[in-house]
């Protein structure tokens, strides 16, 4: 059965920081990764999506890289702003493509 | 705007009575989901639509009855719930398959069993 850890649960940094969050897996084969990040109260947006095939995957100030052999996705975020506050997500797909497991998440706080 | 769009944002209810929980997505999606988000516990998957047919049911009780009339609109009809069913519950929507499609979620329906 596919166990989604994430690692911090939570994280307090000053602005303009270079953080890096971690995601591991039990089950190597997956089909796709994605990271999601949620504000209180509110659904998932998603940031990055990376395929099985793929190693990593940028979006501006957030690169996401994925080692499926080791069971880890990392998610880095580059010069850390109070606005990138929020619960991060990771979230792996089964290789049928239709189920997803998600981590318990990683709760970021940045001071400015 | 998230193209997901799930309503009542809030709604509580007793433990008798039956409510229908309501999402629509303008994506032109053919995957829907329906997500349980408790208190400090994972995101977890109920069930799970493509092209209107039922392909997911994560051991879901039966108090809880997904119905989807179109690829565009699902929903969530509730009855005799529990107290620990309290939770916020999200849509989300895809492409269906094997494809590179994100997940695209609601900003979700805070629920409240009394």
């Amino acid at each position: 059965k596919q166990e989604v850890t994430q690692i911090p649960a939570a994280l307090s940094v000053p602005e303009g920081e270079n953080l890096v969050l971690n995601c591991s897996f039990t089950d190597s084969a997956i089909y796709n990764l994605q990271w999601f990040r949620q504000d209180p109260g509110k659904g998932l947006t998603s940031l990055l999506l990376i395929q099985s095939s793929q190693r990593e995957q940028t979006s501006g100030r957030l690169n996401a890289s994925l080692d499926k052999s080791s069971g880890r996705s990392t998610l880095y975020i580059a010069a850390s702003q109070p606005g990138d506050s929020a619960t991060y997500l990771c979230a792996v797909w089964d290789t049928g493509g239709f189920k997803t497991i998600f981590g318990a998440g990683t709760r970021l706080f940045v001071k400015a | 705007e998230t193209g997901v769009t799930q309503t009542p944002r809030h709604l509580v209810m007793g433990m008798t009575n039956k409510k229908s929980l309501k999402c629509e997505q303008h994506l032109g999606h053919n995957a829907m989901y329906w997500y349980k988000q408790s208190a400090k516990k994972p995101l977890e998957l109920m069930f799970v639509y493509n092209f209107k047919e039922q392909t997911e049911n994560n051991s879901v009780p039966s108090r809880f009855s997904p119905e989807c009339p179109n690829s565009s609109h699902l929903f969530l009809h509730l009855h005799t719930l529990q107290p620990e069913d309290s939770a916020l519950y999200l849509c989300a929507s895809r492409e269906p398959g094997q494809g590179v499609s994100p997940l695209h979620f609601g900003n979700g329906t805070r629920l409240t069993v009394t």
